[in-house]
């Protein structure tokens, strides 16, 4: 199985920060890496597939890059309902695998 | 417009069996792959398998398969997930999601709300 390891597994910040999240796969993926937002108490959410394409209806404060193995979540300028985990998830080969996820905190 | 409902929480004892469902209420069938996903309380998301109800072709995760079955019925439009003897290690949240995208690229849009499994002892 392909093991996703995302860092940090929490962090704390503030409205208007740029907050980073890294997601490295344990082989290479090209660019299957999708990222999801999970709010308590409500399912996770599509934020950006194929590792940079923003699916429609989310903000442009969030971009994805990365190919092979490294990828990175930005939130650029963080925003009050942006207080949430972040998964990343490969869909390069079955088993189809997530990262544990980052929790971002009001600071 | 696709919108996952699923069957609402379940308390359950060890050793019961269990099948829980997922419907899109915003069509009459399903033509589209569907995954189920679980969220052990404290952790992270596992892909435990997909299903396409248009003929029940299924995949699993080779760590759920022989403990959980993925099943539709392609004419009343839910697919289903179930397990004939429960144990507290599946006390979790499970999602049904869409499989979204186009060949190669996939990814899981949208998401039913969850339906909550406790498994006591």
């Amino acid at each position: 199985d392909i093991q996703m390891t995302q860092s940090p597994s929490s962090l704390s910040a503030s409205v208007g920060d740029r907050v980073t999240i890294t997601c490295r796969a344990s082989q290479y993926i090209f660019n299957y890496l999708n990222w999801y937002q999970r709010k308590p108490g409500t399912a996770p959410k599509v934020l950006i597939s194929t590792a940079s394409t923003l699916q429609s209806g989310v903000p442009s404060r969030f971009s994805g890059s990365g190919s092979g193995t490294d990828f990175t979540l930005t939130i650029d300028g963080l925003q009050p309902e942006d207080f949430a985990t972040y998964y990343c998830q490969q869909s390069h080969s079955m088993p189809w695998t997530f990262g544990q996820g980052t929790k971002v905190e009001i600071k | 417009e696709v919108h996952l409902v699923q069957s609402g929480a379940e308390v359950k004892k060890a050793g019961e069996s269990l099948k829980i469902s997922c419907q899109d209420s915003g069509h009459t069938r399903i033509d589209y792959w569907i995954v189920w996903v679980r969220q052990v309380p404290g952790e992270g998301l596992e892909w435990m398998g997909s299903i396409y109800p248009g003929d029940s072709h299924t995949k699993y995760n080779p760590s759920f398969e022989g403990r959980v079955t993925i099943s539709a019925d392609k004419s009343i439009n839910p697919a289903y997930l179930q397990w004939t003897s429960l144990k507290p290690s599946d006390t979790a949240i499970y999602y049904c999601a869409r499989v979204g995208g186009l060949t190669p690229y996939f990814w899981l849009d949208p998401w039913g709300q969850g339906t909550l499994v406790t498994v006591s002892s």
